[in-house]
């Protein structure tokens, strides 16, 4: 089974200019997590989709962060204008919707992450 | 406001070592994960723990879960090098929750 696809790996902008991120979940996993990882902490959550409606971006930077997940399969999130203090690890994670398994506590399988680096 | 506290934030020692890290809140929790995540890499999921008081073994590791549900421990015995990475608990608030809170992370290394 192919895990959660990320790209780019790795990018270097400065600020005030845009990047955007790409995400391709497991194949039949209708949740999909953005996550930030800033240096010496823990992921935090930025946007949960399910299959392609939103169902938490509370934590999101509106003004200048946005995500889609049109189809219902792969995202993208995007940052526009970028700050300096955005430079973290982009990680993308997906899982199982509740109810389609009888474990109710649902792993979350997480890419590789994307290191973003504003100068 | 950080609602899970791992401690310690570092910690470094030698090859066949013991250690504890722990995972601590106020609040309570009604499932907490394990995560293990190195350089480069996204987090990868050790262990759930689910019920108050329950313990999970997973090889060398040992996980708890706190009575009341707001803690837990992973305990390492004979640390390998392989061990190395920083780990990271993270909690759901409700049965069936998909949405999860992490911890700050312990980032351990050892040394052979």
């Amino acid at each position: 089974e192919a895990g959660v696809a990320q790209s780019p790996r790795y990018k270097i902008i400065e600020k005030r200019q845009s990047v955007a991120f790409w995400c391709n979940p497991i194949s039949g996993h209708a949740t999909l997590y953005w996550y930030q990882q800033i240096l010496g902490q823990g992921p935090k959550l930025l946007i949960q989709f399910q299959n392609n409606g939103v169902v938490d971006d509370s934590q999101l930077p509106k003004d200048r962060f946005s995500a889609e997940r049109l189809k219902g399969v792969d995202s993208t999130l995007k940052i526009q204008p970028a700050k300096l203090e955005d430079s973290a690890v982009y990680l993308c994670a997906s899982s199982i919707l509740p109810g389609q398994g009888h474990f109710p506590h649902y792993e979350q399988y997480f890419g590789p992450g994307t290191r973003l680096t504003v100068t | 406001t950080q609602l899970l506290e791992q401690s310690p934030q570092f910690l470094s020692i030698q090859e066949g070592e013991n250690l504890t890290v722990y995972c601590n809140s106020s609040s309570v929790f009604s499932s907490l994960q394990w995560y293990r995540q190195e350089p480069g890499e996204g987090p990868v999921l050790l262990v759930t723990v689910v019920t108050g008081g329950e313990v999970k073994k997973l090889k060398r590791l040992t996980f708890q879960f706190g009575d009341a549900r707001k803690d837990s421990s992973l305990h390492i015995t004979a640390a390998q090098p392989g061990d190395t990475g920083l780990y990271l608990c993270a909690g759901a608030r409700s049965e069936g929750a998909q949405k999860l809170v992490f911890g700050q992370g312990t980032r351990l290394t050892i040394n052979p």
